[in-house]
């Protein structure tokens, strides 16, 4: 069956940087799009980057926009999310999701705190 | 970017009722809207994909219609593990793809 693992959240200072990883198995990865959405605690869901199959496509969400970096490893059949310059209003749960235009599979989520 | 709106923010409703939901779009979006469950402390869930198709394993009690600006999610009989928040999500204008703000169902 589909499964999406995340790992590498935690708490951070304003500044900070953090990388997360979400390990795919139960389908060819290779053969995906894949996302990152993130919720703030209480908040409703919000786009942040996706990468296509390839890794040759890629986009960022206005807010995110040159401190994060999307990459995916095919031969690892793993997606990552370098967070660099990390801000309060960053705080979320980040999740991993299958897709670009609708997402069927979604991993269970990384929490990322920042904050002094 | 495409602006969502979902009315009502939330409802109480009895077990068997007929549960509405309403999404607008601040432009055309033809048919490219999904709706999403989420339940609390979990991942959303895909329900209804291009307005009015069910996904995969989803209940037939739910289903979507609409097209262009207004859409419409219901749960024909709402049942006690449909407490949830329900999410609509255009992709017109990928990569900037939106959600709206979300509609908490409880039960009455």
């Amino acid at each position: 069956q589909v499964q999406l693992v995340e790992s590498g959240g935690g708490l951070v200072k304003p500044g900070g940087s953090l990388r997360l990883s979400c390990a795919a198995s139960g389908f060819t990865f290779s053969d995906y799009y894949m996302s990152w959405i993130r919720q703030a605690p209480g908040k409703g869901l919000e786009w942040v980057s996706y990468i296509s199959s390839s890794g040759s496509t890629i986009y960022y969400a206005d807010s995110v926009k040159g401190r994060f970096t999307i990459s995916r490893d095919n031969a690892k059949n793993s997606l990552y999310l370098q967070m660099n310059s990390l801000r309060a209003e960053d705080t979320a749960v980040y999740y991993c999701a299958r897709g670009v235009t609708a997402w069927d599979y979604w991993g269970q989520g990384t929490l990322v705190t920042v904050s002094s | 970017d495409i602006q969502m709106t979902q009315s009502p923010s939330s409802l109480s409703a009895s077990v068997g009722d007929r549960v509405t939901i309403t999404c607008q779009a601040s432009q055309d979006i033809s048919n490219y809207l999904n709706w999403y469950q989420q339940k609390p402390g979990k991942a959303p869930k895909l329900l209804i994909y291009d307005a009015s198709n069910l996904e995969t394993g989803v209940p037939s009690r739910f289903s979507g219609s609409g097209s262009g600006t207004d859409f419409t999610f219901t749960i024909s009989s709402l049942q006690p593990e449909d407490i949830a928040t329900y999410y609509c999500q255009q992709y017109d204008n990928l990569p900037r793809v939106t959600f709206g703000p979300g509609t908490k169902v409880d039960i009455k």
